[in-house]
């Protein structure tokens, strides 16, 4: 399993843009790139997942370089609710693959 | 949405006792799995389940805790005898199978139960 490096905290303030870079140097050919959200006492909530280039939902944006050594999630217009974990994780995608979670990026948005 | 349910959301047990937490996975969902956090520590996976089997565990998963699926809907993981370090909340996962080419469906939990033993 890629072993994946991001910041341990990050501040920002409401209605700003955040990025949160993962660093995945060893990553797979097969592995895919899977950013989760925690809540404190919730569980993990998925978010948005990429191979490569840019990819877009409702919530966030990916970006991955072409060499995917690293991933940036990218939340527009950050409100006091996106405070929280936020998690990259790199792995194949397969049926019975475990998620290895490390300590996140603890994210404050403040008003 | 659909949601994996976890009850209860909370348990307390004395030490040495079992028990028993409980999941729904969402209903089309094939793969199973258990997941633990201790307070302000990182989420540690326990136990993937398919086919009725387990697929992979971790080193945590030891003798003390099997899991079961009883029904079609049901997913559990037992403690058989409680120790202190068990304490932490557990977070159920499930997973759609796996079809096509870009199969790449993520993982989904629940919201966990906290589990404090004394």
């Amino acid at each position: 399993l890629a072993k994946t490096t991001q910041p341990i905290s990050m501040d920002s303030y409401e209605g700003q843009e955040v990025n949160i870079t993962c660093s995945h140097n060893n990553i797979a050919t097969n592995d895919y790139i899977t950013w989760y959200q925690q809540f404190p006492s919730q569980g993990p909530r998925f978010i948005i997942q990429g191979y490569k280039t840019k990819v877009t939902n409702e919530v966030a944006s990916l970006f991955i370089p072409a060499d995917r050594k690293s991933s940036t999630l990218s939340l527009p217009r950050v409100s006091l609710s996106d405070t929280a974990v936020y998690y990259c994780l790199v792995g194949e995608n397969n049926a019975g693959n475990m998620l290895t979670f490390g300590g996140g990026t603890r994210l404050m948005v403040k008003p | 949405e659909p949601e994996v349910t976890q009850t209860p959301s909370h348990q307390v047990t004395q030490m040495g006792q079992e028990v028993i937490l409980r999941c729904v996975p969402i209903s089309n969902h094939l793969y199973f799995y258990w997941y633990r956090q201790i307070l302000g520590q990182k989420v540690e996976f326990l136990v993937s389940f398919y086919n009725n089997e387990i697929s992979e565990k971790s080193e945590i998963f030891d003798d003390q805790f099997s899991v079961e699926r009883p029904d079609g809907s049901n997913f559990t993981l037992k403690i058989r005898s409680t120790k202190l370090e068990d304490s932490a909340m557990y977070f159920c996962a499930s997973k759609p199978r796996l079809t096509g080419v870009a199969s790449n469906q993520p993982q989904h939990f629940g919201d966990g139960t906290r589990l404090s033993i004394l």
